[in-house]
């Protein structure tokens, strides 16, 4: 079971909006709306910001916002700021009844 | 409130076996729907899903790890236990054990992480 694809880096200014996508396939992404969100500050554990293709949990900035088309899902951070500058990973559930997570995306608030 | 803590060994030699020990508070882990699994991350890399374990003893595993990987509870000790078979150098990894739902199928709450070498 392969990791799902994501861009190694996205970057912007602050204010902007920077969008990062999420490839699987069949088994994954496209099977189920299982699709979750989480970003990682250096040294510290995942925090989940989006789940269920676009839920937000309680106290998540609403500039966090996902979506899914077919095997493809994307977040999107809106009115970037510099506390966005982390780590990204997706994550879907599987037909396998398993998990998996993207190959990560590194955000640059420049 | 929900917390999680891993412990277990900081260095494991080659082909020895990894115990890692998740302790929950906050929840039980024989609450209908409550499931608690490991991810782990080699440094400088992604996140990885290793296996899960669900309130009613169900488990799940990667493909890639499942023969070497198993995951117990003991409700007793509101514990999950991951164990680790013939490890190898690229074994070593941050071990991360965290909470999910049949609700919210998400890892919602994540322990600190237990940095594991081996060689």
């Amino acid at each position: 079971q392969s990791a799902l694809t994501q861009p190694v880096s996205v970057s912007g200014s602050p204010g902007q909006s920077i969008t990062i996508s999420c490839s699987g396939t069949t088994i994954d992404i496209g099977s189920y709306k299982y699709v979750s969100w989480y970003q990682q500050h250096p040294g510290k554990a995942p925090k989940l910001i989006i789940h269920e293709v676009s839920d937000r949990p309680s106290g998540v900035s609403h500039r966090f916002s996902g979506s899914k088309s077919g095997n493809t899902a994307s977040l999107t951070i809106s009115g970037l700021q510099t506390d966005d500058e982390a780590d990204y990973y997706c994550s879907s559930y599987t037909t396998s009844s398993a998990f998996v997570f993207g190959s990560g995306t590194k955000v640059t608030v420049l | 409130q929900i917390t999680l803590k891993e412990s277990g060994p900081t260095l494991v030699k080659p082909r020895q076996t990894l115990t890692l020990t998740c302790t929950c508070s906050g929840f039980s882990l024989t609450t209908t729907g409550v499931a608690v699994g490991w991810i782990r991350q080699p440094p400088g890399k992604a996140l990885e899903w290793l296996a899960l374990i669900y309130w009613d003893d169900e488990k799940r595993y990667s493909p890639s790890l499942s023969s070497r990987l198993t995951i117990t509870k003991d409700t007793s000790k509101n514990q999950v236990v991951l164990t680790l078979t013939n490890v190898d150098p690229v074994d070593t990894a941050t071990y991360y054990c965290a909470r999910t739902s049949i609700i919210a199928v998400a890892f919602n709450y994540w322990g600190q992480g237990t940095q594991v070498t081996v060689s």
